[in-house]
């Protein structure tokens, strides 16, 4: 059975950092790109950013560029956010997703599988 | 502002069919898949519709997706109560390079 596993969240100043950290399993992790997707209170889904299969490309969102790092230890099956400079509006559940896998370029599953979120919020 | 454009709303009488548009341009929609997204109250999101029109399994044939151009759109067919949530699109943007989501569409079942 696959499974995404978030920690990391909590309470934070703004201003301050947090690591957001993503267990899989039940696949075959290395294989997978993967992205993180924020939802702030009441709101829609905002995707963050996302990282290739074997960690050679990331991509973010203009809203977190320069702040926010994506990266992944494929030997522990796992995905990280390190998140600087911590917004208010940055206060969101953040949910790991498995993208993609590295083949299925043009057609396939996209974000098949989600965890159940964790929270963050940045407040002073 | 969300790049992709849905309704934020939509609603239906059980057994109704309603669908749900999603608007996007020729850099997303309108060059790479379209993927649907259902969510249910506190819950993530669940994958419905990915590659336009393709179901995963276990999704009902009840949910369809397709897309012409730059547009897309959802189709639920003998709509129930357990269908009332939120649905969104998604798509990758090749001029951006990133993923782009509709602002979601809340599904009222009356």
């Amino acid at each position: 059975e696959v499974q995404l596993v978030e920690s990391g969240g909590g309470l934070v100043q703004p201003g301050g950092s947090l690591r957001l950290s993503c267990v899989g399993s039940g696949f075959i992790f290395s294989t997978y790109y993967m992205s993180w997707v924020r939802q702030a209170p009441g709101k829609g889904l905002e995707w963050v950013a996302n990282i290739k299969h074997d960690g050679s490309e990331r991509y973010y969102a203009d809203s977190v560029k320069g702040r926010f790092t994506i990266s992944r230890d494929n030997a522990k099956n796992s995905l990280y956010l390190q998140m600087h400079s911590l917004r208010v509006e940055d206060t969101a559940v953040y949910y790991c997703t498995r993208e993609r896998t590295y083949y299925d370029i043009l057609t396939g599953p996209r974000f098949d599988y989600w965890g159940q979120g964790t929270l963050v919020t940045v407040s002073s | 502002q969300p790049v992709l454009t849905q309704p934020p709303s939509a609603s239906g009488t059980p057994g109704q069919r309603v669908t749900i548009s999603c608007s996007g341009s020729s850099s997303n929609i309108g060059f790479e898949i379209v993927n649907w997204f259902q969510q249910l109250p506190g819950t993530a999101p669940k994958l419905l519709i990915y590659s336009d029109d393709q179901r995963p399994s276990g999704v009902p044939d009840r949910f369809s997706g397709s897309k012409s151009g730059t547009s897309a759109s959802l189709a639920i067919s003998g709509l129930q109560s357990e269908d009332e949530a939120d649905y969104y699109c998604a798509a990758w943007d090749v001029s951006l390079n990133v993923w782009v989501f509709g602002g979601g569409t809340k599904l009222t079942v009356l």
